[in-house]
């Protein structure tokens, strides 16, 4: 399966402050990624789709303005939490596809769990 | 109502038990049914993918699907304790729709 890597693996900031997550792609080139948050306990829940070269699409109930994504390169996507408050604390996952657009498989990056302060 | 139920467990069994873990879903365009095994703190990591309805093997994994009950199974056969995880069904109508994930169901294999 494709190598998803995720950085960092672990952040602790202080609340009001911006924090950055990328994700790489490291066998393949891919013009779509996934942005995952998971709460302890809880499910996946998908947040956007980064788009290579265009705007990502974000999911209902999801602040574009808060969650800033950029899909920089065909293998580097970022997530950026601005003005990152406690409720923000969470596991952010990235993932891609395979290939083509079914997006049914998907290949998961280690994820990044932040905490807020 | 959710469109993927999932107990959250957790379950606990011991070595060598024959585990089976299950989603029932409500919307009836998925046809492609993932199971996904998540470690603490990590990413999740596909273990099994099918088709529509039937089953499939993979060592000691089987996956099974009956479309018209709307039900998923996942069989693990001679647990491990390297099997202990949390197993997230996931499912999709495919033609670029979106993956719906299930809250995923903690398994403890006891040694």
């Amino acid at each position: 399966g494709a190598v998803v890597s995720q950085h960092p693996s672990w952040v602790i900031c202080k609340s009001g402050t911006s924090v950055k997550i990328e994700c790489r792609s490291l066998d393949f080139q891919a013009t779509t990624m996934f942005w995952y948050r998971q709460f302890p306990k809880q499910s996946l829940m998908l947040m956007a789709t980064s788009n290579e070269g265009s705007k990502a699409t974000y999911e209902q109930g999801v602040e574009k303005d808060k969650f800033l994504i950029n899909h920089a390169s065909l293998t580097l996507s970022t997530l950026t939490v601005t003005s990152a408050h406690p409720e923000d604390s969470s596991f952010y996952i990235c993932s891609l596809p395979p290939s083509g657009a079914t997006y049914n498989e998907q290949f998961f990056g280690p994820g990044t769990r932040l905490t807020v302060l | 109502q959710k469109e993927v139920e999932q107990d959250p467990g957790p379950l606990s069994v011991p070595e060598g038990a024959i585990v089976s873990l299950n989603c029932t879903y409500s919307n009836s365009a998925f046809q492609y049914f993932m199971w996904y095994r998540q470690y603490s703190r990590k990413g999740p990591e596909l273990l099994m993918y099918t088709y529509s309805s039937g089953n499939k093997e993979d060592g000691r994994f089987t996956a099974q699907v009956d479309k018209s009950s709307k039900y998923i199974s996942l069989f693990i056969r001679d647990s491990q304790p390297s099997d202990s995880a949390t197993y997230l069904c996931a499912m999709s109508a495919g033609g670029g729709f979106k993956t719906i994930f299930g809250a995923g169901t903690r398994l403890f294999v006891k040694a």
